[in-house]
């Protein structure tokens, strides 16, 4: 079956405007976890959703940052006024359940350059 | 909150055995994974191992758990160049994860 796919793949945007990065999970996955990959950097967690729960927004850097999931499957990763140190990979991964023991599939990842 | 360090590179000639070290805080950590990233991917699940094992062996991989020392390794027996990527150590329980900063492996020939 299909894995977890994010589009776009490259994303250039102009200091100041509002990007939205997209993630498909696989099917079936109730867990879905955003994380951000800086240059050189390990990855940040962003946000997690579980099923209908609320999500865990811990780990979003600013209210500029922000995340969806519309009928538990596609998530939307947006960004608003986007900043030049907003420059990274943005990772989506899935799994079965939010608890430890199941491995999370990651997307091959949106890269956001910010001029 | 958890922090995980991993040193940033490493250097193996190919048919060596790479060991790729992983130091953790967080004593409360139940699993403790193992992922890869090729060059443009995502992150791939390696292997993992619960905490209350010292030691996991996978075919040329070998995870080794220290609790004591919040220590974990991965050693990697008979390095081929496909190995080369950055691995990165995530331990944690529950859907809290943090991920180490990566350690790139270069396999050379």
């Amino acid at each position: 079956g299909a894995g977890v796919s994010q589009s776009p793949s490259n994303k250039v945007t102009e200091k100041g405007k509002d990007v939205e990065l997209r993630c498909d999970p696989i099917s079936g996955h109730t867990a879905l976890y955003w994380y951000r990959q800086s240059l050189g950097q390990g990855l940040e967690f962003l946000i997690y959703f579980q099923g209908n729960s609320a999500p865990d927004k811990s780990g979003l850097p600013s209210d500029r940052f922000s995340a969806e999931r519309t009928g538990g499957s596609v998530s939307t990763l947006t960004i608003q006024r986007t900043q030049q140190e907003d420059s990274a990979v943005y990772l989506c991964a899935s799994s079965l359940a939010g608890t430890g023991g199941y491995e999370q599939y990651f997307g091959p990842g949106t890269r956001l350059t910010v001029t | 909150g958890e922090d995980v360090e991993q040193s940033l590179f490493l250097s193996v000639r190919e048919g060596d055995s790479s060991v790729i070290n992983c130091t953790y805080t967080d004593s409360s950590s139940t699993y403790l994974y193992w992922y890869k990233q090729e060059p443009g991917a995502g992150l791939q699940l390696l292997t993992y191992i619960f905490s209350n094992m010292d030691m996991k062996q996978d075919q040329r991989l070998t995870v080794l758990l220290n609790k004591k020392d919040k220590h974990l390794s991965l050693r990697i027996a008979d390095t081929q160049t496909g190995d080369s990527a950055i691995y990165f150590c995530a331990p944690g329980q529950g859907q809290n994860f943090v991920f180490g900063p990566g350690t790139r492996l270069s396999v050379l020939p």
